[in-house]
């Protein structure tokens, strides 16, 4: 099972401010990296899939940069809104056998209106 | 089926009963996940299935915990001699192949008493 790291821990910014995060994970046999958002009472939703070295992703105001050689990933939020409060979890995925999906314990994110 | 289903939703038990939870991934992924999440705590992975190789099992915290997946679909998870540290909400989750995005379902929410 993959060590993984993210940080913070938790976050509170106010509406319209733009915020970021970090995933650290092991830079060895990297295969893929997932981000996902778990909102309150909700299942977690997939918002990235990265695999390449220098990969940048944008949904909206999310987008997310992959550093695979120093084993990083970035998420940022631009413009904040109340609706992006939620938990952001990062997986790598490693390319030896044991290929799960093991999420670190994320960065739970609250915007005050 | 439209999604991940997984019954029942919750499921309250006696400690020392066994109990079985059952997930229906979306039709078609060779890739199914189970997950638990206890109160206050993140996603901590149990086992993973990816087509006919044998599961990785390396998450399972007991030998009282066990899961299967028949035909390739549906999976079941064995919690035997259920514990009241065994309370959390499990959730399952598939994807069409090792890496690409997961989908969830809506969780069991086991409650030992």
């Amino acid at each position: 099972i993959l060590n993984v790291e993210q940080s913070p821990q938790s976050l509170h910014v106010q509406e319209g401010d733009s915020t970021n995060f970090t995933c650290s994970f092991p830079s060895s046999n990297f295969y893929a990296l997932h981000w996902y958002r778990w909102e309150t009472a909700k299942s977690p939703e997939a918002l990235f899939v990265m695999t390449l070295n220098g990969d940048e992703k944008k949904k909206g105001r999310i987008s997310a940069t992959l550093n695979t050689k120093e084993g990083y990933s970035y998420l940022y939020i631009k413009g904040s809104q109340p609706e992006d409060s939620a938990t952001y979890l990062c997986a790598p995925i490693s390319s030896g056998s044991a290929r799960q999906l093991t999420f670190g314990s994320g960065t739970q994110l609250t915007v005050l209106p | 089926g439209a999604g991940v289903s997984q019954s029942p939703s919750n499921k309250v038990t006696e400690k020392g009963k066994d109990v079985e939870l059952r997930c229906d991934p979306i039709s078609g992924h060779t890739a199914l996940y189970w997950y638990r999440q206890s109160l206050g705590q993140g996603l901590e992975f149990l086992i993973y299935f990816q087509g006919n190789s044998a599961p990785d099992k390396s998450g399972l915290p007991s030998d009282r915990f066990s899961a299967e997946r028949t035909g390739g679909s549906v999976s079941t998870l064995t919690i035997q001699r259920t514990q009241q540290e065994d309370s959390a909400v499990y959730l399952c989750a598939s994807s069409e192949r090792t890496g690409t995005e997961a989908f969830f379902g809506q969780g069991t929410r086991l409650t030992v008493v």
